[in-house]
């Protein structure tokens, strides 16, 4: 168990929808990141967050959104869901102060969504 | 920009022997760490190694253990007397240090372990 915990575990919803997934790190870390694992894919950096502000922006579409809240929390926000859309969706916590070393990104056994 | 290239899409190995994962690497960084990640049927992440940039000597850890040629910019894998669960999907990866961190991920490398 990495600490890192993310809800729902599955989703099945149609085309055109919007979901959100949640997810929360291990205790401590600051920084969150989003990833998308798409069938027989590598994994896509999405965003990073670090203590509520956005870090890092990778290929993430305009469709989909994400916020660190002041607890710390993550949530990423998917609308207008296409099929393509369906994808395993891993949140990753690290603890990750500006310039650190020694840093180890963990990972939480992800979400996957199905759009039909 | 962060990329990384694993050339080999799948490797299969026997138990017991020692087979090496290829990865390489292009940052503009000068200040970064790698990492390599075991996804399982189960597809959870596992880190199994990592290895900062600026140290010389390659991480090593129980079976496993990196090739690591900063000037190549080559973070190989290797897994020695290999078992049947080291069969996975593997994943090399490099991130910058500092206030983004962004792990960047190859495509990974399919390994199979046949008895």
């Amino acid at each position: 168990d990495s600490g890192v915990t993310q809800t729902p575990k599955h989703l099945i919803t149609a085309t055109g929808q919007r979901v959100t997934l949640r997810c929360s790190p291990r205790s401590g870390d600051l920084s969150v990141y989003w990833y998308q694992q798409s069938l027989d894919q590598g994994l896509q950096f999405l965003i990073q967050y670090y203590n509520g502000e956005e870090r890092a922006k990778g290929n993430i579409l305009e469709r989909f959104s994400a916020q660190q809240f002041p607890d710390l929390h993550s949530e990423l926000n998917l609308s207008s869901l296409e099929l393509g859309d369906s994808a395993l969706y891993f949140c990753a916590s690290s603890f990750n102060p500006p310039g650190s070393s020694g840093n180890t990104i963990y990972f939480g056994e992800g979400s996957w969504l199905t759009v039909v | 920009a962060q990329t990384v290239t694993q050339s080999q899409p799948e490797m299969s190995v026997q138990e017991a022997e020692t087979v090496t994962l290829s990865c390489t690497y292009d940052t503009s960084e000068s200040d970064y760490y790698l990492f390599w990640y075991k996804q399982p049927p189960s597809r959870q992440m596992i880190l199994v190694i990592r290895q900062e940039a600026y140290k010389q000597q390659n991480a090593t850890e129980n079976r496993f253990s990196v090739n690591f040629q900063k000037a190549a910019k080559s973070f190989s894998l290797k897994i020695s007397d290999s078992q049947l669960g080291d069969a996975a999907m593997y994943f090399c990866g490099d991130a910058m240090k500092g206030g983004s961190e962004k792990l960047v991920f190859g495509k990974g490398t399919k390994l199979t372990v046949n008895p």
